[in-house]
């Protein structure tokens, strides 16, 4: 079911730099992109989402772009922090307006060394 | 607004029991979702709820596994005769109608069969 390819699987970065992380996808027919935070012992949570209406959304220190004829998008987070170690999971959704089901990519663990 | 919560924390069973677990979703949330994950990878998509019509079934969810969500308010995961294989953190996670806010997970329950 490997239907969103998330990359790379481990990143370090130093505080204050910007984090990467890649994801690309192949069912057409989504059209629903979350991005899922998640720190151990706790279940995922909603960080940023995007529909492919628009190639950015920007909140905070959070952006995701997007490329429609790539399908590809990524998630950029700026000036990172030690807090923002977590793992990160795209996701992608067939149902915007139906709530369907989300399937996830397999996750990025982030460390941001002090 | 409680969250979503999940009952038991943790789980340890011998192999061959039979288990159940609780979700209660935020009380407006009329969609329910269960996950899987395992270490290392992204949730997998294992069932929903709408209301209390079970709208979809993954087929990993194999005939050992039932869930249910009567009158649409909690859920209950059971799984019969269990493997090592079933060993796992099960999230559940509910949602608004529309998708434009998605999910709202819980810690999950660490499954481990002994």
């Amino acid at each position: 079911q490997q239907q969103v390819k998330q990359s790379p699987q481990s990143l370090i970065v130093q505080k204050g730099g910007i984090s990467i992380i890649n994801c690309a996808y192949e069912n057409t027919a989504f059209d629903y992109f979350p991005w899922y935070q998640q720190f151990p012992g706790k279940g995922p949570a909603l960080l940023i989402a995007i529909r492919p209406d628009v190639s950015e959304k920007k909140e905070g220190r959070f952006t995701i772009s997007f490329n429609k004829s790539a399908k590809q998008f990524s998630l950029h987070i700026m000036d990172s922090q030690p807090g923002d170690s977590a793992t990160y999971f795209c996701a992608a959704s067939p149902g915007y307006s139906s709530a369907s089901k989300i399937i996830f990519g397999s996750g990025t663990r982030l460390s941001i060394r002090p | 607004d409680t969250g979503v919560s999940q009952d038991p924390r943790h789980k340890i069973t011998k192999r061959g029991q039979n288990v159940t677990f609780r979700c209660d979703p935020i009380s407006e949330h009329n969609r329910l979702y269960w996950y899987r994950q395992t270490l290392g990878q992204g949730p997998e998509f294992l069932t929903y709820f709408q209301n209390e019509a079970q709208l979809e079934k993954s087929r990993l969810l194999s005939d050992r596994f039932s869930a249910e969500r009567p009158k649409g308010s909690f859920s209950t995961l059971e799984i019969q005769r269990t493997e090592q294989g079933d060993s796992a953190m099960y999230l559940c996670a509910s949602s608004r109608p529309g998708g434009e806010y998605g999910y709202t997970f819980g810690s999950g329950t660490r499954l481990t069969v002994v």
